[in-house]
Parts: structure tokens; C-alpha cells; sequence
């Protein structure tokens, strides 16, 4: 069975302040992972994949098979980073495969 | 986003009515399913499908049921709705391409008083 753990309910930073919000995982095969947000009255939508190695919004998730994670981390936070984040997991690249969610960390960035 | 429109946006009905939500896609997307959100459990896969006349259960499928009799629409019924099914309803969308992401809705806020 494949597990999502975000341990932190909720993380409150200042500005300017470094803000990592850890995802921890259970998956017996290789997955893919993903981080997906919700800002305030938008729909879900997906912020950043392992696969991509990519950098968004100024925010980085390194996958760590080892210690089975993929913390989500951002340097400098912004008042307009406030929003749900959610860390997912797939059994598979291909289409179809089901994502299963973590229970969600919500971010609130302070001036 | 992939013209994904769920209805009703809101609900309040009564413990033991049915209920029917509705979710239509204009992107001719392949997969889609649909997800409830609750607070400390993130999002719960509740039934899926992979196309018309496919569909399978997710993890928290029970007192649910679903439909998809055409690509563009995919009907999630609570035969008998409880309390505990109060949640916000996601659907989300997925076309068939390699590590194509998730799409999703607006939502739908279903109280059961």
C-alpha cells in the first residue's frame, strides 16, 4: 500500500524567511511524486514533480529515496505563497495511475 | 482548467436522501475521478474511471456509487446520504499522455444535516 505523510498541519513564516515542508512517503516500487497547491477561491493544481528536477515559483523538492522523502522547500517565502499544500505519490508514470494524497500543510506567510 | 465544471457548487440535504453530483469536462479527457477532501485526511480517492462504462472503486468508495456513460461527464451518487459524508467533492481530469498532471475543479461543498 502507498502512504502520504505531511506531518505539519499548518506552518506559519515570516517574509523573507525560509519556509521546508516535509513530505514523507511509503511505496514499495519506485514513485513519482508531486507537490500540488490550492491558493485561496483557485481550484488544486499542481506545482512541481520529481520528474522534472525543475524549479517553481521558487520552490524545490528534492526526492530522497533513502529517507523517503520530498520535502518542499522555498528560501525566501511571500505573503502570496499562503495557500494548502499537498504532497501526492504515484505507483507510475503512465496516465491512469492514481494519486494518493497526503494530508495537507497549510502555509501562511506573515508580513 | 480543462473546462472541468462541477455542479452543484454547494449542497444542503438531509440525512438519508440521495444526492447526485456532476462533473463535466470539455477536454475529452480519458481519466477522471473523483476525490473528497477532509480536513487532516488531505484528499480520498473515492471511484474512478478510465473510460466510458469504466469505473472502479477508490479507497473510501463505500455509500458511493458513479457513472460515466459518456467521455464528458462523470456522475458521483451517495445513495443515502450521511453525516459523515459532509466534505468538500473534487473531481479531477487526466488525459492519457505520459505524466500528464491532474486537473481539477472547482469543488463541491456537500453538507448532510
Amino acid at each position: 500500500a502507498q502512504r502520504v505523510t505531511q506531518p505539519e498541519k499548518l506552518l506559519s513564516v515570516f517574509k523573507g524567511a525560509p519556509v521546508e515542508l516535509k513530505c514523507n512517503y511509503s511505496y514499495s516500487g519506485s514513485p513519482e511524486l508531486f507537490w500540488y497547491v490550492q491558493y485561496s477561491r483557485q481550484r488544486l493544481q499542481l506545482l512541481l514533480r520529481h520528474i522534472s528536477r525543475e524549479s517553481i515559483k521558487g520552490f524545490t523538492a528534492d526526492l530522497n529515496k533513502g529517507e523517503t522523502s520530498f520535502h518542499l522547500k522555498k528560501p525566501f517565502a511571500q505573503e502570496e505563497d499562503s495557500a494548502m499544500y499537498y504532497c501526492a505519490l504515484s505507483g507510475s508514470k503512465a496516465a491512469g495511475n492514481k494519486l494518493t494524497f497526503g494530508g495537507g500543510t497549510r502555509v501562511l506567510v506573515k508580513p | 482548467d480543462a473546462g472541468i465544471t462541477q455542479s452543484p457548487r454547494h449542497k444542503v440535504t438531509e440525512t438519508g436522501t440521495p444526492v447526485t453530483l456532476r462533473c463535466h469536462q470539455t477536454e475529452n479527457h480519458r481519466y477522471m475521478y473523483w476525490y473528497r477532501q477532509d480536513p487532516g485526511h488531505g484528499l480520498r480517492l473515492i471511484h474512478y474511471s478510465y473510460g466510458v462504462k469504466d469505473t472502479d472503486k477508490g479507497e473510501v468508495s463505500d455509500g458511493y456509487s458513479v457513472s460515466r456513460s459518456k467521455t464528458e461527464d462523470f456522475l458521483l451518487t451517495l445513495e443515502s446520504a450521511t453525516s459523515s459524508q459532509t466534505s468538500v467533492y473534487f473531481c479531477a481530469t487526466e488525459d492519457s499522455s505520459y505524466n500528464s498532471p491532474l486537473h481539477f475543479g472547482n469543488g463541491t461543498r456537500l453538507t448532510v444535516t
